[in-house]
């Protein structure tokens, strides 16, 4: 079973709207959770963390369900800007790194 | 400022060379790591060191020999190149081990022929 499973893209939308990205971890145990973002040919960056009680900032909404092992992104109204790969990230319990799932593209369109 | 970065940007290279890949970090973080990217997207972890002392080595061939001659540098020295190692290797760096966010240098593209 893979430690970090993410919904297999790419994801094309057009703008303006409401996309959303699910995430699985295989660890009961884990502590930390994360969306990082990777622009083509680049570096991957910290998005945003997730909290229990889920979080917003701006047009991103992450909520992690820890009863299931489950993390979701959800992009509103979405730019053009907004076309990157988009990795589910998971500090696994025990283990002293974070794990990164393969990500999942998405291609906004005008 | 660039807070991690890594040379070269890019990196060709024929088979059976050795070649490193240096990293530097100016944030003050304690732990420092290696990940390689394959053709597939995958970021997968190398190594990880805190504070100079290796902490993860994965299951990576040992010609990858990684080194820290102080907290704000991994180098990494590749022995014998395959064309199996052509990839995106990207240094990172975080304030401590795992779990707070990590800060990625640009990557170095190795392309091995």
């Amino acid at each position: 079973r893979k430690e970090v499973e993410q919904d297999p893209g790419p994801f094309n939308v057009p703008e303006g709207a409401t996309v959303a990205f699910n995430c699985t971890y295989s660890n009961s145990a884990s502590q930390s959770f994360f969306w990082y973002r990777q622009d083509c040919r680049k570096e991957p960056k910290l998005l945003m963390s997730v909290y229990s009680s889920g979080n917003e900032d701006g047009r991103f909404t992450a909520q992690l369900n820890r009863a299931s092992q489950y993390i979701s992104l959800l992009i509103r109204d979405s730019k053009l800007s907004d076309s990157a790969t988009y990795l589910c990230v998971v500090n696994m319990a025990g283990y002293s790194t974070l794990t990164f799932g393969k990500g999942t593209m998405l291609l906004v369109s005008p | 400022d660039t807070a991690v970065s890594q040379t070269p940007k890019y990196l060709v290279t024929q088979m059976g060379n050795d070649k490193s890949i240096k990293c530097e970090q100016n944030l003050g973080h304690d732990t420092m790591y290696w990940y390689k990217q394959d053709s597939k997207k995958f970021l997968k972890i190398m190594f990880s060191y805190n504070n100079k002392e290796l902490i993860i080595n994965e299951t990576v061939p040992n010609r990858f020999s990684p080194k820290s001659p102080d907290k704000a540098h991994l180098n990494l020295h590749i022995n014998s190149l395959e064309l199996g190692d052509s990839a995106v290797y990207f240094c990172a760096s975080s304030q401590d081990i795992g779990n707070t966010e990590a800060f990625f240098g640009q990557g170095t593209r190795l392309t091995v022929v």
